[in-house]
């Protein structure tokens, strides 16, 4: 069976912690992954993205996540959160055979100020 | 950055009749998707859609659901006739072909059936 994991629903940090938010995936072959975000009421946007070379991607306001075949993960991390980092945060895995992108069920992260 | 469109933003409609969801996508963009998200859950894949045609769909994309984008235009999603179980928010995002994976998504469309 194909999926796209996040275990932890809710993650709850003080600003300026750091945070890791986790992904596990279980599909053999390529494979494509991304992490996006949604905030309250609105779309997902694109946050970075890895298919091959440097296991660790760059993404924009300060994320990165780190790809690994071993442990079929692709965890998010950020250094020191701000509270505006209070969203949803979802994972997509999307294998080269496919057109599209499957979701996980999402990690709410609450930055307390 | 680029923006996606979405039409209506909320629509209420009853049971049984029809309704049409609009997107209009980032200009330069030839991948379309429809995705439904039910009270902030899980974003479900419903259609695809490039060079005129569906490429693929799930299971959730029922024979009521159709999509089009007739000379350029809005992309759109019509269900006919609507259920209750539709319910839900309907996001749209396109893509790229030199980037497929980084989807831009429009804000969503809430979508009640009463």
């Amino acid at each position: 069976t194909q999926t796209v994991s996040q275990s932890d629903a809710h993650v709850t940090v003080f600003e300026g912690d750091s945070v890791e938010l986790r992904c596990n995936y279980s599909y053999g072959g390529s494979i494509y992954l991304s992490w996006y975000i949604q905030h309250h009421g609105r779309g997902l946007q694109f946050l970075l993205k890895y298919y091959s070379g440097n296991p660790v991607v760059q993404g924009v306001n300060g994320f990165e996540a780190e790809f690994s075949k071993s442990d079929s993960s692709f965890h998010l991390r950020k250094a020191s959160v701000h509270w505006s980092d209070s969203a949803v945060y979802f994972c997509a895995v999307r294998p080269n055979s496919g057109t599209y992108q499957r979701f996980g069920t999402g990690t709410k992260l609450q930055v307390v100020p | 950055g680029p923006k996606v469109l979405q039409i209506p933003s909320h629509q209420i409609i009853d049971m049984g009749q029809m309704v049409t969801l609009n997107c209009d996508p980032v200009s330069n963009h030839l991948y379309f998707y429809w995705y439904k998200q039910i009270l902030g859950q899980q974003m479900e894949f419903l259609v695809n859609f490039y060079n005129g045609k569906v490429m693929e769909k799930s299971k959730l994309f029922k024979d009521q659901f159709s999509v089009e984008r007739p000379d350029g235009s809005y992309f759109t999603l019509k269900i006919q006739p609507t259920a209750l179980e539709d319910s839900a928010v309907y996001f749209c995002a396109s893509s790229s072909t030199s980037n497929q994976d980084t989807q831009y998504f429009g804000p969503g469309t809430r979508l009640l059936v009463l």
